[in-house]
């Protein structure tokens, strides 16, 4: 079936780096993309989101790329700090009409050291 | 603002017995929506509520059921309880659940069924 998913299982950066977190998705009509960083013990916390209708998208030390000929996703994360280590998953929102629900990728554990 | 709250935060129970969840979405949202998270299967859809109708349900068994109350409250319950079902319970809340609205996640019910 069509779905969201992730290249990288584990990543592991050192401290001041920067750091590229993969996904792939093979639905084509797919229109809206999220980040989500989940640390231990927490619920998914949403780091940025990019529509079809973009290429990229920054935030405060984060950019998210969308390459929609290969229907590919990548998170970038700048100066990477021990703070940001976690499990990071990419979602499309899937659904008829007006609503969906999302639809996440299997994630990628960002480990940084110090 | 108060983030989504779930309660409660751990559950243990056995094999056929019922559980019931809860779910308080942030004030002003009226979509909430039932995530399950295994590390075999990641974060799958259970379903989706808004102004007290389920919209949008994802492909699990007729055990798995929830219910909004008129204040947007949320409860999910699962009967006749499986090992598999052990997992993490996570809600999210969004203003309207549009295709578009961010989700924000609570940080989950933790069932263990032995």
């Amino acid at each position: 079936g069509e779905s969201v998913g992730l290249h990288l299982p584990t990543l592991s950066v050192q401290e001041g780096d920067n750091s590229i977190i993969n996904c792939a998705y093979s639905n084509s009509a797919s229109d809206y993309f999220i980040w989500y960083k989940q640390e231990s013990g927490k619920g998914p916390q949403f780091i940025i989101d990019i529509r079809s209708n973009m290429d990229k998208r920054q935030g405060q030390r984060v950019t998210v790329l969308l390459n929609k000929t290969v229907k590919h996703l990548s998170l970038q994360i700048a100066a990477t700090q021990p703070g940001d280590s976690a499990v990071y998953f990419c979602a499309e929102t899937r659904g008829g009409g007006s609503q969906g629900n999302l639809i996440f990728g299997k994630g990628t554990k960002l480990s940084v050291k110090p | 603002k108060a983030g989504v709250t779930q309660t409660p935060r751990y559950l243990i129970k056995t094999r056929g017995q019922q559980v019931t969840l809860s779910c308080s979405p942030i004030s002003g949202h009226r979509s909430v929506s039932w995530y399950q998270q295994t590390p075999g299967q990641g974060l799958q859809f259970l379903f989706e509520y808004f102004s007290e109708t389920q919209r949008n349900k994802g492909n699990f068994p007729g055990r798995f059921s929830g219910r909004q109350f008129s204040n947007s409250r949320s409860e999910m319950n699962v009967s006749t309880l499986e090992l598999g079902d052990s997992a993490l319970y996570l809600c999210a809340s969004s203003s309207a659940g549009g295709r578009t609205d961010t989700q924000y996640f609570g940080p989950g019910t933790r069932l263990t069924v032995l």
